[in-house]
């Protein structure tokens, strides 16, 4: 158990359709992070929540749309999104500065067809 | 832009030897390099970390090398095991103090042969 636990753990949505995807950690972190891990590609930030605030923004297409309610909830809301999509989206929480790792949930693996 | 260039991109090594991997990273105001080590169907989970004003970090089989000046580094485990087959990824953070996330290498993956 890492802490940081995403849900769910698979989905499959087509590409007209809407979903969720859930984050949440119970380390008492104050920033939280997406990832997206597709095969033979680094993992690629997408957004960064520092003190709930969005901080980072990578490019990322606006089919994507991130919610911070609180330091331990982050969602990540999908929206017509497109095949090249399917991946491992990962959520991580850490705590800024310092000798701080960041913990990484198991991941939603995401299926659009 | 890559920013930080992971190699090999698989590794076989046999069982008792050491297995090697090197990372290189571009951007200077990089202050922090975690390796990340995955098995399938889990999330990375942190393995090892170095900060950039030491030049070598040891905890039980794996040690990290760090050398500033070519800006590499690289994670050495010795007596590898089959339980250390997996994928592992160098990464390194932004001077942000984790507001700038991590830049990923695009992973080693290990296979230890009994």
């Amino acid at each position: 158990e890492t802490g940081v636990t995403q849900t769910p753990r698979h989905l499959v949505m087509g590409m007209t359709n809407k979903k969720s995807l859930k984050c949440e950690q119970h380390l008492g972190h104050n920033a939280m992070y997406w990832y997206k891990q597709s095969a033979k590609k680094p993992l690629e930030l997408m957004f960064v929540y520092s003190l709930e605030e969005r901080v980072e923004n990578n490019s990322v297409p606006s089919r994507f749309s991130p919610e911070c309610p609180n330091s331990s909830h982050l969602f990540l809301h999908l929206h017509t999104l497109q095949p090249e999509d399917s991946a491992l989206y990962l959520c991580a929480s850490s705590q800024l500065g310092g000798n701080t790792e960041a913990f990484f949930g198991q991941g939603t693996r995401l299926t659009v067809v | 832009q890559q920013q930080v260039k992971q190699s090999p991109q698989s590794l076989i090594v046999q069982k008792g030897g050491i297995s090697i991997i090197n990372c290189a990273y571009e951007n200077t105001a990089f202050d922090y390099f975690p390796w990340y080590q995955q098995f399938p169907g889990k999330g990375p989970a942190l393995l090892i970390a170095i900060r950039p004003d030491v030049s070598e970090k040891k905890e039980g089989r794996f040690t990290i090398s760090f050398n500033k000046s070519a800006k590499q580094f690289s994670l050495h485990i010795m007596d590898s095991q089959p339980g250390d087959s997996a994928t592992y990824f160098c990464a390194a953070r932004g001077g942000g103090g984790g507001a700038d996330g991590l830049t990923f290498g695009k992973g080693t993956h290990l296979i230890i042969q009994p």
